[in-house]
């Protein structure tokens, strides 16, 4: 089944610092979602964006979509040591199928 | 807020037992899904229910079944529990299926 990937695997940055993931798709979508997850916990939601739409905002979160390019990228601005997780992002696809998720992007802050 | 409870955090079976692993969500939400996690791979969906007592089958369903009875219920059975299925248990539930999903804390089934 059709599946995001995240890049990179993995990413370690400064507190302050912002950090970028990357995740690409294959076929067209109706929306693609971003999700958290703290280590050993379940999947926190963190943003929708559909097809129609090119960037949102959620606080320090900036997520965009290019569907010509089939990409997706999620930006965290002046990262915390609290933002330390795994980021996956999710998308739905043909007909009424379940959300399939990538493997996602370990990223972690250093204070 | 939406609240999506699993019956146990951290859950040690041996080869062969029946497991019964419990999913309670507290929102209305017609779909319920179960996913296992496992380092390199990510996600996979085992079944999902759009209804009570409606299911269907995911990528990874071999060795699994489910029972939704009621709708705030969803319930993943392990027949005859195997070390291959030691893993990260997940349980989400959502209003429509590629809508936003709320996930469980997990379980962490160990088989020996």
């Amino acid at each position: 089944s059709q599946q995001g990937e995240e890049d990179p695997q993995a990413l370690s940055i400064q507190e302050g610092e912002n950090a970028t993931m990357n995740c690409s798709y294959k076929t067209s979508i109706n929306n693609l979602q971003w999700y958290r997850q703290n280590s050993g916990r379940g999947l926190v939601h963190l943003i929708l964006i559909r097809s129609n739409e090119r960037e949102k905002h959620s606080g320090r979160l900036r997520v965009t979509l290019d569907t010509s390019k089939k990409s997706s990228s999620l930006l965290i601005t002046a990262s915390r040591a609290a933002d330390t997780a795994s980021y996956f992002c999710a998308t739905d696809g043909t007909g009424n199928t379940p959300l399939v998720f990538g493997k996602g992007t370990r990223l972690s802050v250093i204070a | 807020d939406v609240k999506v409870t699993q019956s146990s955090r951290y859950l040690v079976k041996r080869t062969g037992e029946k497991v019964f692993l419990e999913c309670v969500q507290d929102m209305d939400h017609e779909n319920m899904f179960w996913y296992r996690q496992d380092p390199g791979l990510g996600l996979r969906l085992i079944y999902f229910s759009y209804d009570v007592k409606m299911k269907e089958k995911g990528d990874i369903p071999e060795g699994y079944s489910v029972s939704r009875e009621k709708k705030e219920r969803f319930s993943l059975i392990l027949e005859s529990a195997s070390t291959n299925q030691t893993s990260m248990y997940l349980c989400a539930s959502s209003f429509d299926r590629v809508e936003t999903q709320y996930f469980g804390p997990g379980t962490r089934l160990l088989v020996l």
